[in-house]
């Protein structure tokens, strides 16, 4: 199985700054053939299920203010907010959906400072 | 709108099984491969298993292989997952989730509000 991890584990930005979460994958997920990266980011706030921000590592899902933006290919991955708004506040996940099964990071809990 | 609405959680005890199903709407529901999610209370995210848009093909994570059958009813947009030899780390909230098509891993662009499951004596 393919390996996430996630970086930090935690952090605090003021509105208005800009935040940077990290996502390794074990082994590539660049599929050649394509040349896409197998990746997405979903964000969970509290009491509430995950909703997918990112695929294809840097397409935006419908909907998705523009402040959000992925970027990355092989095994490393960003998750940028451009300008963090009080309703960011949340746990970020990677996934990768390179081969089954697909796996998911620790997360990244954003908070405000 | 899409719609995914989870049910049958509950309290089970160690060795016992739980039916669980996620009822679709607002969308084509035998066009999408669906999916299975879980999260253990304050963890993080594990995709437990997934079904093709025909029910031909089935994957499932390894924790769960033997014990956990997924199935799906398209004249009901039904998606279910049958849970036997339940065991404490079984515990967590279960989440319906919509693949869009073109394999069996893929991103999941709707989830339901999930149901909790917990296995306990």
């Amino acid at each position: 199985d393919i390996v996430m991890t996630q970086s930090p584990d935690s952090l605090a930005v003021s509105l208005g700054e800009r935040a940077t979460i990290n996502c390794k994958s074990s082994q590539s997920v660049l599929y050649s053939s394509n040349n896409k990266n197998y990746l997405a980011w979903y964000q969970q706030k509290p009491r509430q299920p995950p909703k997918l921000l990112i695929y294809w590592a840097s397409t935006r899902e419908s909907g998705v203010p523009d402040r959000f933006s992925g970027s990355g290919s092989g095994t490393d991955f960003t998750l940028t907010i451009s300008s963090l708004q009080a309703e960011d506040v949340a746990v970020y996940y990677c996934q990768q959906y390179y081969s089954t099964p697909p796996t998911f990071g620790p997360g990244t809990k954003v908070d405000i400072k | 709108e899409v719609q995914l609405v989870e049910s049958g959680g509950g309290l089970v005890q160690p060795g016992g099984s739980l039916r669980l199903s996620c009822a679709a709407s607002g969308f084509t529901f035998s066009s999408y491969w669906m999916n299975w999610v879980r999260q253990a209370p304050g963890k993080g995210l594990e995709w437990v298993a997934n079904i093709k848009q025909d029910g031909s093909e089935k994957y499932f994570v390894d924790s769960v292989k033997g014990r956990f059958t997924i199935s799906r009813d398209n004249a009901k947009n039904s998606l279910y997952l049958q849970m036997n030899s339940l065991r404490a780390e079984d515990t967590a909230v279960y989440y319906c989730a919509r693949s869009p098509g073109g394999g069996a891993a893929r991103w999941l662009d709707y989830w339901g509000q999930g149901t909790l499951v917990t296995v306990s004596s």
